[in-house]
């Protein structure tokens, strides 16, 4: 296994279309989680999931936002009418136990336009 | 509420300077996580080291260490003659009984030759 996945690397939408992500884990881990990253900031949690299981959400993630993970395997994150605001670094993570490291992907770079 | 507060925005060195990245965390938890991450240009996020509340042994890898000193609630990184590759952002992450990490706004660290 070569590491956390995740597709599109890029994305460039117009203000109002809908975008999803994809992200694919390491394969052994079973906890996977979705950050936001915008330019000079440190990520920032949005959501997680146990297995297929999502476990808990951030405030930031609005309405228009939703992730699953139906397989417990990859897991998709989907922005509903999509806002300039919403450009930024979408990270995927993946870790074996609750407390142990986190293993992140190259990120999706969504710019709303 | 947890806080990380990494107050080094931005630090220039010389090739084979030491450097110290400072990291000052906030929890009330008595058990909890220390993390440093590295993220160059590409954008992943690399993990470097995760420490537990109860370890506050130094540690040293190679030109990186790290001093967890739990009194002043700081866990400093710094590395030992520094090289052009160390460029890159560095971010300290805290996580405590939940699932997420909380990170620092990081500091750009840029070494030139």
């Amino acid at each position: 296994d070569t590491g956390v996945s995740q597709d599109p690397r890029h994305k460039i939408t117009k203000r109002g279309q809908n975008v999803t992500f994809r992200c694919d884990p390491i394969s052994e881990h079973n906890r996977l989680y979705w950050y936001r990253q915008t330019l000079g900031q440190g990520p920032e949690f949005l959501t997680y999931f146990q297995n297929e299981a999502q476990l808990e959400k951030s405030r930031l993630l609005s309405d228009r936002f939703s992730a699953e993970r139906p397989k417990g395997s990859f897991s998709t994150l989907e922005i509903q009418r999509t806002e300039q605001g919403d450009s930024a670094m979408y990270l995927c993570a993946s870790s074996q136990d609750p407390v142990g490291e986190a293993f992140f992907g190259q990120g999706t770079r969504l710019t709303v336009v | 509420a947890q806080k990380v507060t990494q107050a080094q925005t931005e630090i220039s060195v010389v090739e084979k300077e030491d450097v110290t990245l400072d990291c000052v965390y906030e929890t009330r938890d008595t058990t909890y996580y220390l993390f440093w991450y590295k993220q160059p240009p590409s954008g992943e996020l690399v993990f470097l080291i995760r420490r537990n509340s109860f370890d506050e042994q130094n540690e040293i890898s190679g030109r990186y260490s790290w001093n967890f000193q739990k009194s002043t609630s700081s866990f400093n990184f710094t590395i030992t003659a520094s090289q052009v590759v160390d460029s890159a952002v560095y971010f300290c992450a805290l996580k405590t009984s939940g699932s997420r990490l909380t990170f620092g706004e990081g500091t750009q660290l840029t070494v030139n030759p």
